[in-house]
């Protein structure tokens, strides 16, 4: 079967750093993306993990554990522009497709 | 390079009608994939085209199609709508089949009325 957990609003105040947690149960797990989505606006892709690490982009990092079906991503020195829906999307190598779920709302505060 | 369009960007119809949306992968894009995204279900696989063959469908009834040209434009069809596709519609490229990195038109925003 498939499954994806990540909290459902995380809130955090300016220049703060916040970790938003994702868990999955994939079939045929590949890796696992994370994309980020304001209010009315396309997601975009952040990054992406196969393998097991932290992988580090600016201010933003990415955590993949594939032993624990689990991973996170970081944001440091948060901003107000970071506002925003965060999802995780596990990719699927069985069906060759991401899976999404609500994603994480993320507010920060001034 | 042009990133993903999709068009129309606003469309209203009635219960009963029928809708075709279309996306314009980013250059170069092989693969297009389809959303629906709603406030309370998140963000909902539709289907996957790659090179003019549908490689995945999401669990939706039949009436959403779609279907991809061989410039890889991609065109999506609901047909009569119900009040419950009142949603926006994500059209995702990506430049082959591998789906880790994808590209996110602006999407097209349906009301059912």
């Amino acid at each position: 079967g498939q499954s994806l957990e990540q909290p459902s609003e995380v809130t955090a105040v300016e220049g703060a750093i916040v970790q938003i947690n994702c868990t999955y149960q994939t079939s045929g797990f590949y890796g696992l993306s994370w994309y980020q989505q304001h209010d009315g606006g396309a997601p975009t892709f952040l990054s992406y993990n196969a393998l097991d690490g932290l992988e580090e982009t600016g201010r933003f990092s990415s955590f993949l554990s594939r032993s624990d079906s689990y991973g996170y991503l970081l944001l440091q020195e948060l901003q107000m522009k970071d506002s925003a829906s965060y999802f995780c999307a596990p990719l699927s190598g069985n069906t060759g497709k991401l899976i999404f779920g609500q994603g994480t709302t993320l507010q920060v505060k001034p | 390079k042009a990133g993903v369009t999709q068009t129309p960007r606003y469309l209203i119809k009635t219960r009963g009608q029928q809708v075709t949306l279309s996306c314009s992968p980013i250059s170069g894009h092989r693969s297009v994939s389809w959303y629906q995204q709603t406030p309370g279900q998140g963000l909902q696989f539709l289907f996957e085209y790659f090179s003019e063959t549908q490689r995945n469908k999401g669990n939706f009834p039949g009436r959403f199609s779609g279907r991809q040209f061989s410039n890889s434009r991609s065109e999506m069809n609901v047909s009569t709508l119900e009040l419950g596709d009142s949603a926006l519609y994500l059209c995702a490229s990506s430049l082959d089949k591998s789906a880790d990195t994808q590209y996110f038109g602006p999407g097209t925003r349906l009301t059912v009325l």
